[in-house]
């Protein structure tokens, strides 16, 4: 069982859609992180989200937390060919050192 | 300058051998860790350190052993290597808010091939 499932878990679009991930668990986490990965390189970060409700902006993508900090979802607008990569969520484990990773969501954006 | 770095980034070897992957960071941060992605892309913890004392060590076999010199480096050793050892394995630091790590900045990873 997983902690952050995340879905879709591979999604192909073309350039100019829209798109919405979700990363859900069962367990209340203090933050969220968003990470995107691109082939041969480290996941860099992309957002942190803290507060229930919480909503973030980075130009055309829009990060969710929700209410009862237990899930969160990214969302890009117009995506672009730049946009393809891995993107994973994460966050500390409530009460623990531990780290979790989603179980990603691969994105291609065709041009 | 590269925030965190890891060598080799590439590292064939065969089975039985002992091999080390070194990393280094530059951020000042407290806390370091050795995740390890699979070839579906799943990246796990093993270890954790923070300001050079383990405190995450995950059901990893004890044929992995973390060496943190200084909390800038963080090495991992490992013995005795198996086919199932061969997968992506990324060197991360962050630094502690509240008690609690959070935000990875990882290095370019370091893809081990055991044959």
């Amino acid at each position: 069982t997983q902690l952050l499932e995340q879905s879709p878990q591979f999604l192909s679009i073309q350039e100019g859609e829209n798109l919405t991930v979700y990363c859900n668990s069962s367990s209340v986490f203090s933050s969220l992180q968003w990470y995107r990965q691109e082939p041969g390189e480290g996941p860099v970060l992309l957002v942190t989200v803290v507060t229930g409700g919480e909503v973030k902006k980075l130009k055309r993508l829009t990060f969710q937390f929700g209410d009862a900090r237990k899930d969160s979802s990214l969302h890009i607008t117009a995506a672009q060919p730049g946009d393809t990569g891995l993107y994973l969520c994460a966050g500390p484990y409530s009460g623990t050192y531990k780290y979790i990773f989603g179980t990603g969501t691969r994105l291609k954006v065709l041009a | 300058d590269t925030a965190v770095s890891q060598t080799p980034k590439y590292l064939v070897t065969q089975m039985g051998n002992d091999k080390s992957i070194k990393c280094e960071q530059n951020l000042g941060h407290d806390t370091m860790y050795w995740y390890k992605q699979d070839s579906k892309k799943f990246l796990k913890i093993m270890f954790s350190y923070n300001n050079k004392e383990l405190i995450i060590n995950e059901t990893v076999p004890n044929r992995f052993s973390p060496k943190s010199p200084d909390k800038a480096h963080l090495n991992l050793h490992i013995n005795s290597l198996e086919l199932g050892d061969s997968a992506v394995y990324f060197c991360a630091s962050s630094p502690r808010e509240a008690g609690w790590s959070y935000e990875q900045y990882f290095g370019p990873g370091t893809r081990l091939t055991v044959t």
